[in-house]
This record gives structure tokens, C-alpha cells and sequence, in this order.
């Protein structure tokens, strides 16, 4: 079946700092891939959408020069957090659609977890 | 905004079959009902997707009504380990999450 990575798992960084989290499909490639975050206790809320080769598309209220996305090739996807702050704490996860969704659908990361200190 | 509607919390014993209810009254015709669930602090894993047929594998069967304004998941013999919570969502470009049915299954 189709397979998600994410790295890290979790990482932890000091305030004004930056952290990328990478998203890899492994075994299906992923025109589309979506960054998403969630807080505790609260459901996923969708970040961006980000194509292959083009800008991402970011949802309304999300600042894209501070969530930075990169999707230079149809397996990987990257999310830079610049200038981190503790309110950016909180666990990221990627997804990724396939060529066919009707096969894949949309395969989830299993997450990264941030705490900015 | 997430455009389906779900119980915040159901319980169910183990070993009884888990029916998850989802309306989606809005859901326009190229969108499909996607079922995921989340267990506590991992990805959201796929569970069954359909259009407006009845869709059925190794993991669930969905039933979605003729008019498509809601489906129903069906988890037949629920374990201890379906403990989660289930979401459904309508999509078609991209999934948007509502606040799902945390379902507990109790021994």
C-alpha cells in the first residue's frame, strides 16, 4: 500500500529558529501533497495545498513567508517553520495524493511533533 | 470550513459491530466520502472511500444513502484497538477535517 515518511518525529528548537519537516512518498509518486496542523484535543487543520514544481496554496489566515513549502519533485514535499515561536508548537502532518486518487486516496505522515522553547 | 456532520463520541462494546454516522448534506456530485481515523498523536489512517455505491473491505464497509446526504461506517466486530477517532470528510481537491466521532470500544 502507499506509503508516507516524515521526519522528524518530533523535534524540539529554541525560539527564532527555523525547523523543516520532510514529507516523503515512498513507494507511489504524489503530484499533490497537503501540510496540515493540529493542537490538542482539536481536529487536523488544513495548512496548504502545494503542487509539484508550482507555488503552494495556502488557506486563508495561514502566512506563507512564515510556513515556507517546497515541492521540488513528485516524492518530496518540505515544510520550513522560520522564526519559530512557542505558538508554533504544535504536531504537523503531511498527506499525499497519488497520481490515481481513486487507489491511494490520500495517504497521511505519521506526523511531527514541534516544541519551540 | 469541514461540510459533514458527526457525533463527538460514541461507545461501543467489543466484538459488536460500530455504525459511525456522517451527514453530508451539501456534498456535491464529484465529491466522494473519504473515512479516516486517528489514534492518539499518529497520522490519520485511511479507512474507505466510495462515491455512492456501497463500498466494503478488510477493514469496514460504507453505506451511503441513495440520495448521498449521509453514510454510515460500519467497523462489524470492534476491538479494543479500533479505539479512535473517526472522521469523515467530503472531498474531491482536497480533505478537510471536521471534528470526527471519538469512539470508544469498551471490554
Amino acid at each position: 500500500g502507499a506509503v508516507v515518511s516524515q521526519h522528524p518525529s518530533w523535534v524540539i528548537c529554541k525560539s527564532g529558529t527555523s525547523v523543516k519537516i520532510e514529507c516523503r512518498s515512498l513507494d507511489f509518486q504524489a503530484t499533490t501533497m497537503f501540510w496540515y496542523r493540529q493542537f490538542p484535543k482539536q481536529s487536523l487543520m488544513l495548512m496548504a495545498t502545494s503542487n509539484e514544481g508550482s507555488k503552494a496554496t495556502y488557506e486563508q489566515g495561514v502566512e506563507k513567508d512564515k510556513f515556507l513549502i517546497n515541492h521540488a519533485s513528485l516524492t518530496l514535499s518540505t515544510l520550513t517553520v522560520t522564526s519559530a515561536h512557542p505558538e508554533d508548537s504544535s504536531f504537523y502532518i503531511c498527506s499525499a495524493r497519488a497520481l490515481d486518487p481513486l487507489n491511494y486516496g490520500y495517504t497521511f505522515g505519521s506526523g511531527t511533533r514541534l516544541t519551540v522553547v | 470550513d469541514a461540510k459533514t456532520t458527526q457525533p463527538t463520541s460514541m461507545d461501543c462494546a467489543e466484538g459488536r459491530a460500530a455504525n459511525l454516522p456522517c451527514n453530508h448534506s451539501t456534498i456535491s456530485g464529484n465529491e466522494y466520502v473519504y473515512w479516516y481515523r486517528q489514534i492518539h498523536s499518529q497520522g490519520p489512517q485511511y479507512i474507505i472511500h466510495g462515491l455512492k455505491n456501497n463500498e466494503t473491505n478488510e477493514m469496514a464497509s460504507l453505506i451511503i444513502t441513495e440520495d448521498r446526504k449521509s453514510s454510515t461506517l460500519i467497523l462489524p466486530h470492534a476491538t479494543l484497538r479500533d479505539t479512535a477517532v473517526y472522521y469523515c470528510i467530503e472531498g474531491a481537491q482536497k480533505l478537510v477535517f471536521g471534528q470526527g466521532t471519538r469512539l470508544t470500544i469498551n471490554p
